[in-house]
């Protein structure tokens, strides 16, 4: 069974970092990209940013992009995001998800998310 | 960049009618690179259709995908109460790489 399960999120104030963990089971992990998408409370989905199967190429939503890293592991099947500059905006649950294929494609599955508070 | 406009915002319907979601793009959506999630309160989205009408593992077959280009439909036929959540649509493809609709509730009354 596959299974994903998002750690690292906190309260942090703005302009704080934080990085982001997602551990992975029950796939071979290098064959499939990971991604990070976050849900602002009571709002919509929104796609973050993903890395494909081997690590080589990172996607970003353009408002991220300077702000955010994308990062994996895959001898330990782990997918990092790391978060610099946070604003109060960036307040979110943040999930992790597993492509359908090494460069992505849909999301399947996604872990519970990890809550992130930006606040002073 | 591609927007994708679900309708209706919210849809309240009996058990045992049909459900029609729409999800239009903004721009043509290459080999029906679009899938389907379904969101309950509380709990992670679920895909249930990828490349506009492949059902996902385990989804029951009173879900299902269609369109093209432009305009994408999910059915989801025979109601059950279990069925009320909000369900997105997403593209997946070129920069930048994915997108989601705004969401439609359901509503199973």
């Amino acid at each position: 069974e596959v299974q994903l399960l998002e750690s690292g999120g906190d309260l942090v104030q703005p302009g704080g970092s934080l990085r982001l963990s997602c551990a992975a089971s029950g796939f071979i992990f290098r064959n499939f990209a990971m991604s990070w998408i976050r849900q602002a409370p009571g709002k919509g989905l929104e796609w973050v940013s993903s890395i494909t199967g081997n690590g080589v190429t990172t996607y970003f939503t353009d408002s991220m992009e300077s702000r955010f890293t994308i990062s994996r592991d895959n001898s330990n099947n782990t997918v990092y995001l790391h978060m610099s500059r946070l604003r109060v905006g960036d307040t979110a649950l943040y999930y992790c998800a597993k492509g359908g294929r090494a460069t992505g494609r849909w999301f399947d599955p996604w872990g519970p998310g990890t809550l992130v508070t930006v606040s002073s | 960049e591609i927007v994708l406009t679900q309708s209706p915002g919210t849809l309240s319907l009996s058990p045992g009618e049909r459900a029609t979601l729409s999800c239009r793009a903004s721009q043509s959506i290459s080999f029906n690179y679009l899938a389907w999630y379904q969101q309950k309160p509380g709990r992670a989205p679920r895909l249930l259709i990828y490349d506009a009408s492949t059902r996902a593992t385990g989804i029951p077959d009173r879900f299902s995908g269609s369109g093209s280009g432009t305009d994408f439909t999910l059915t989801i036929s025979r109601l059950e109460p279990e069925d009320s959540a909000v369900y997105y649509c997403q593209r997946y493809g070129w920069s930048p790489m994915y997108s989601f609709g705004q969401g439609t509730r359901l509503e199973i009354k």
